[in-house]
């Protein structure tokens, strides 16, 4: 079955570090790729996505390409910031017609500090 | 911007009892999930649901589980008897197209 293997946390950077987060992935099919992100109290929000290979998804100055051939998807920033503190979960769905669950990775905790 | 909500927060209950969490996703979307997330473990999929009636169920979702969609908006799990394992944060997702939109939440907390 479909499964997300995500780099384990937790993980403390010092503010404008580089932020590298693993994700790897095993899927059937072609599945398109995420990155969660979940502040304190609050919801899963979508950080980025790429629904083929070679696709790079962008948001906030994050970064991750969806690399076919080694199955994976890790999570990049250039110079992190205190508000990046939250954890990422990174996921998959398995097909690209927009209503299939998702496959979660554990999810990394980032602590970003001064 | 339009969010999914959920209602309550946070509940507690006794082994046994049954609860009901409630969602209510963006108003134009078609496709309805439900997820859990037991604590320091990975976010899990539950169900989702279509047209008015279950797309897809994991094997977590037995018999003690139910999905509705009683009126126009709202979009209920129910579980019928609790098990103290059933403790969790259960969140509702909603979309339209590739992307599924959360909820904040609820956390289960069965005693």
């Amino acid at each position: 079955g479909d499964s997300v293997t995500q780099m384990e946390g937790p993980v403390t950077l010092s503010e404008e570090a580089f932020l590298t987060i693993n994700c790897t992935y095993t899927a059937t099919g072609y599945p398109s790729l995420f990155w969660y992100v979940q502040y304190p109290g609050e919801g899963l929000q979508l950080l980025l996505k790429a629904t083929k290979a070679d696709d790079k998804g962008s948001n906030k100055g994050f970064e991750a390409t969806y690399r076919k051939e080694t199955t994976s998807f890790h999570l990049e920033k250039g110079s992190v910031q205190v508000s990046d503190s939250a954890v990422y979960f990174c996921a998959l769905s398995d097909q690209n017609f927009g209503n299939e669950k998702l496959t979660f990775g554990t999810g990394t905790r980032l602590t970003i500090i001064p | 911007e339009p969010e999914v909500t959920q209602t309550p927060s946070h509940q507690v209950t006794q082994m046994g009892q049954e609860v009901i969490l409630r969602c209510v996703p963006i108003s134009n979307h078609l496709y309805f999930y439900w997820y859990r997330q037991i604590l320091g473990q990975k976010v899990e999929f539950l169900v989702s649901f279509y047209n008015n009636e279950i797309s897809e169920k994991s094997e977590i979702f037995d018999d003690q589980f139910s999905v509705e969609r009683p009126d126009g908006s709202n979009f209920t799990l129910k579980i019928r008897s609790t098990k103290l394992e059933d403790s969790a944060m259960y969140f509702c997702a909603s979309t339209v197209t590739d992307t599924q939109y959360f909820g904040p939440g609820t956390r289960l907390t069965v005693l």
